[in-house]
């Protein structure tokens, strides 16, 4: 009963380099969301995915590609690092309604 | 814009005391609103949602919200609460639809919930 997994769980980057958070649940669901998640600024939306093959923009797209590979999985990339991109991020997949969350991303940017 | 407001970074109430989270929201059109509950260092779990009808929304764990439409408010509430209940609270509302099964999530700041033995 895995729902919604990603990976890696830690990652220290160095600044302007580069990497790929990944994300995949089992459900079937069409929606798939990024959110990154602050301290005093709740969770924000990077982009979703109503279906596969198609992306949008969140709140704070900036820094961010993403990549729908197929129904199950969607990637999240940071071609180069920024120190302000420390954060945790988190996936989450919906079918209609509510949302299902994976574990997290807790990154850091030195 | 879609919008929720948390008025309370943080909660402290006594075990087995009734406990009250605040949300207060703003969408175009009929709301779909949402409780979800994050432990320290875990993603968030889904607690409770309103989609339409009864106004008294039980979920998870004895919690329970009240949607309000007049004043724009669905406050979590839960009769007596328990050290375990201790956590950060999050309040979210379901955006304009966009097609193909997806929407916009917009979520609150969060309330750290103290439960005191």
């Amino acid at each position: 009963n895995a729902g919604v997994t990603q990976t890696p769980k830690f990652q220290v980057l160095k600044t302007g380099q580069s990497m790929t958070l990944q994300c995949a649940q089992d459900m079937n669901h069409n929606s798939m969301y990024w959110y990154r998640q602050d301290p005093g600024m709740g969770l924000r939306l990077i982009y979703y995915s109503a279906s596969e093959g198609t992306t949008d923009k969140g709140e704070v797209p900036n820094g961010y590609n993403v990549s729908r590979l197929n129904k199950r999985e969607f990637s999240l990339r940071l071609e180069s690092a920024a120190p302000s991109q420390t954060s945790v991020y988190f996936c989450a997949s919906s079918r209609q309604v509510e949302a299902f969350f994976g574990q997290g991303t807790r990154l850091t940017v030195v | 814009a879609q919008s929720v407001a948390q008025p309370e970074d943080q909660v402290n109430v006594a075990e087995g005391n009734p406990l009250t989270v605040k949300c207060t929201y703003s969408v175009s059109g009929n709301p779909y609103l949402f409780w979800y509950v994050q432990y320290p260092n875990r993603g968030l779990q889904f607690l409770l949602k309103y989609i339409t009808g009864d106004n008294l929304v039980k979920g998870s764990y004895g919690f329970e919200a009240e949607f309000n439409k007049s004043q724009t408010s669905f406050h979590l509430k839960k009769p007596s609460a328990l050290v375990s209940d201790s956590a950060l609270y999050f309040c979210a509302v379901r955006g304009a639809y966009s097609g193909a099964g997806s929407y916009q999530l917009t979520f609150g700041k969060g309330t750290k919930l103290s439960v005191i033995p």
